[in-house]
């Protein structure tokens, strides 16, 4: 069954440098989503990705954050200067086509660790 | 606003137990979704189950069972003669539902931590 691939699976980062994380979503989905599991709570939504641009955003996802899509299968996040509280889990998920409306499938997440 | 409350924080069964967890949801929304997610303990999120706001009927699938009422906006999830596997975190999900297009973001509850013990 296809998956969403997340990389690296754990990626530690000294506060205040840059972070990309990577995503492949499913190969025929349209829909691109991040969304952060700080420790031990709830997952929440950061952004929603379609047609090549920010459908919806999270107050969470403020200027230092960025995603895109620089090729037909890669879909990144990066948090331009990390701090502290950015240390969590970051799980990718995509949905399919407009018609379909197929629920969304989550990778395995990255566990990114601030120090 | 739409929210997702997920009361039982923790719960502990032995092997063979039935065991409901609670969901309760509030949205204006006149069409949604609702979700149940499973996380293991390596973490991965494992989507388990879809429905759509016009369809009250339960669903059974395996062990796995579902009631859906929107009487009392809750879609509470029960696994029947539970197994140590099912020891995880999971989680019931609202989203919006778009008639032109894909769901929207996934609002999640907080979780309920369901260890099954031996």
């Amino acid at each position: 069954e296809p998956e969403v691939t997340q990389t690296p699976s754990h990626q530690v980062t000294q506060m205040g440098q840059e972070v990309i994380l990577r995503c492949v979503p499913i190969s025929n989905h349209l829909y691109f989503y991040w969304y952060r599991q700080i420790l031990g709570q709830k997952v929440e939504f950061l952004v929603s990705f379609y047609n090549n641009e920010i459908s919806e955003k999270s107050e969470i996802f403020d200027d230092q954050f960025s995603v895109e899509r620089p090729d037909g299968s890669n879909f990144t996040l990066k948090i331009r200067s990390t701090k502290l509280e950015d240390s969590a889990m970051y799980f990718c998920a995509s949905s399919g086509d407009r018609y379909s409306n197929q629920p969304q499938h989550f990778g395995d997440g990255t566990r990114l660790s601030i120090l | 606003a739409q929210k997702v409350t997920q009361a039982q924080t923790e719960i502990s069964v032995v092997e063979k137990e039935d065991v409901t967890l609670d969901c309760v949801y509030e949205t204006r929304d006149t069409t949604y979704y609702l979700f149940w997610y499973k996380q293991p303990p390596s973490g991965e999120l494992v989507f388990l189950i879809r429905r759509n706001s016009f369809d009250e009927q339960n669903e059974i699938s395996g062990r796995y069972s579902w009631n859906f009422q929107k009487s009392t906006s809750s879609f509470n999830f029960t696994i029947t003669a539970s197994q140590v596997v099912d020891s995880a975190v999971y989680f019931c999900a609202l989203s919006e539902y778009d008639y032109g297009g894909s769901q929207g973001n996934l609002i999640f509850g907080k979780g309920t931590k369901l260890s099954v013990k031996p």
